[in-house]
C-alpha cells in the first residue's frame, strides 16, 4: 500500500497568512494527487486534483505543486471560510489511500 | 445536477450487520465507478472499496475482505454496502463517492452525505 504521509497535522495561522501543507508519498505516484478541503459534519470537497488542477470555482489562491514524491498545497492570503481540514489522496494504485490530515486553525 | 444521496443513521449492536444506500442521479449511472469510504471519529478518510456499476465487479481494501459486499441495482441508480459482524471500532460515518477522471487526473468529484454508524450495545 502507498502510504502519504501529511505535514504538519495541524496549523494555527491568521487571515491574510500564506500556509503550506505537505504530503509526501512512500513511492512515486507521478501527477496522481488530489487535495480535498473538509468541514465539520460535511463530506470532503475536492480542491485540487492531478496535483496542481484547480476545480472549477475553487479560488486561485490555492494552489499546488510537486517535487518527486512531495506534494505541497499552498494557501495564499487565507480567508475565514479556509479553516478546515485538509487532506491529501493518491489514486496511483489501489487501495487509495489518504494523508492524515492538516486541521488549520485560526490563530 | 449531480447528486449522491445516501440513507439515514444508523444504530446498531455488535455483531449486527449494516446496509447503506447510496442513490444517484443527475448522470449516466453506467459511466463512473463508485467508492465507499468512511471516517472514524476524528479520523480521516479510509477507502473501503470500489463497485463498476457495469457488471458490479468489486474490489475491497483488504482489512474489509470478508466483512464487506457491495453491489448496485442499475434501474434504480442505486450503490449499497453493506458490513457484517459489526463492531465498537466501526462506529464512523461512512460515504459513498464518484470516482472520475482521465490520465492522471482521477478523483472523488461528488461526495454523499455520509451515514453514520454507531455500533453501540
Amino acid at each position: 500500500d502507498i502510504q502519504m504521509t501529511q505535514s504538519p497535522s495541524s496549523l494555527s495561522a491568521s487571515v491574510g497568512d500564506r500556509v503550506s501543507v505537505t504530503c509526501r508519498a512512500s513511492q512515486i505516484i507521478s501527477h496522481y494527487l488530489n487535495w480535498y478541503q473538509q468541514k465539520p459534519g460535511k463530506a470532503p470537497k475536492l480542491l485540487i486534483s492531478n496535483a496542481f488542477s484547480l476545480q472549477s470555482g475553487v479560488p486561485s489562491r490555492f494552489s499546488g505543486s510537486v517535487s518527486g514524491t512531495e506534494f505541497t498545497l499552498t494557501i495564499s492570503n487565507l480567508q475565514p471560510e479556509d479553516f478546515a481540514t485538509y487532506y491529501c489522496q493518491q489514486s496511483y494504485s489501489l487501495p487509495l489511500t489518504f494523508g492524515g490530515g492538516t486541521k488549520m486553525e485560526i490563530k | 445536477q449531480v447528486q449522491l444521496v445516501q440513507s439515514g443513521t444508523e444504530v446498531k449492536k455488535p455483531g449486527a450487520s449494516v446496509r447503506i444506500s447510496c442513490r444517484t442521479s443527475g448522470y449516466r449511472f453506467n459511466t463512473y465507478y463508485v467508492h465507499w469510504i468512511r471516517q472514524s471519529p476524528g479520523q480521516g478518510p479510509e477507502w473501503m472499496g470500489i463497485i463498476n456499476p457495469i457488471g458490479g465487479n468489486t474490489t475491497y481494501a483488504q482489512k474489509f475482505q470478508g466483512k464487506v459486499t457491495m453491489t448496485r441495482d442499475t434501474s434504480t441508480s442505486t450503490v449499497y454496502m453493506e458490513l457484517r459482524n459489526l463492531r465498537f471500532e466501526d462506529t464512523a460515518v461512512y460515504y459513498c463517492a464518484r470516482f472520475r477522471g482521465t490520465g492522471s487526473d482521477l478523483h472523488f468529484d461528488f461526495w454523499g452525505q455520509g451515514t453514520l454508524v454507531t455500533v453501540s450495545s
